[in-house]
């Protein structure tokens, strides 16, 4: 049963410090999203990619986000400087085309 | 752009009730609507699809209906039970390289 992979799956970080987190696909997938979930609004889509392509990533704050795919088996989601304020659980999903997603298991992020 | 509102936010329950959670969409060409459970401290997980050229689908106590002409689709749970306890959330897209849009969710609770 294959299933996307997220590295961690807990992080703890100071303010200010860099942040990166990984995900590996389901082998065949081309589509890629990252969303950020919280309580206050839900889930939100931070980036997307389609064939290691990025299409969509206006949900992304630019000036300290980013998200690459360097291959096939693997997306980052890179923060740099983090905030408090980014502390939320990070899901990756993958897809083949963007109707049915399957999402990894989060990495949960804490920002002291 | 599309836009999906989902109700209620939380819904209780005595076991073996019935549950329907509604959701709205604006943008008449989403024809894929999925819905999606997510258990406490886990992963979102697709649970049942419906697509905008049938009316209904079933599997097993859940199903999903769809109005193309109102604009709305609706997850049916019956004979509810304590593991039927999630959060869940309804989505719509238009399928092929657009990104699905999801609603704020939906807290469900089963009373044993």
């Amino acid at each position: 049963d294959a299933r996307v992979t997220q590295t961690p799956r807990d992080k703890v970080t100071e303010m200010g410090q860099e942040v990166t987190m990984r995900c590996q696909p389901i082998l065949g997938h081309n589509t890629v999203f990252w969303y950020r979930q919280t309580m206050m609004q839900g889930l939100e889509l931070l980036a997307y990619f389609r064939n290691r392509a990025p299409l969509d990533d206006s949900g992304m704050p630019k000036d300290r986000f980013s998200a690459e795919m360097p291959d096939a088996t693997l997306a980052t989601l890179k923060i740099q400087p983090s905030e408090p304020r980014d502390s939320a659980v990070y899901f990756c999903a993958s897809g083949a085309g963007a109707d049915t997603q399957y999402f990894g298991p989060g990495t949960r992020l804490t920002v002291l | 752009g599309e836009n999906v509102e989902q109700h209620p936010s939380t819904l209780s329950v005595q076991e073996g009730d019935s549950a329907v959670i509604k959701c709205t969409y604006s943008d008449s060409a989403s024809n894929y609507f999925p819905w999606y459970k997510q258990e406490l401290g886990k992963r979102p997980q697709l649970i049942i699809d419906i697509r905008s050229n049938v009316g209904e689908k079933k599997d097993q106590r859940i199903a999903v209906t769809l109005n193309k002409t109102a604009k709305h689709f609706s997850l049916h749970i019956t004979e509810t039970q304590p593991e039927d306890s999630a959060v869940y959330f309804c989505a719509a897209s238009k399928g092929g390289s657009y990104i699905p849009t999801f609603g704020r969710g939906t807290s469900l609770i089963v009373h044993p």
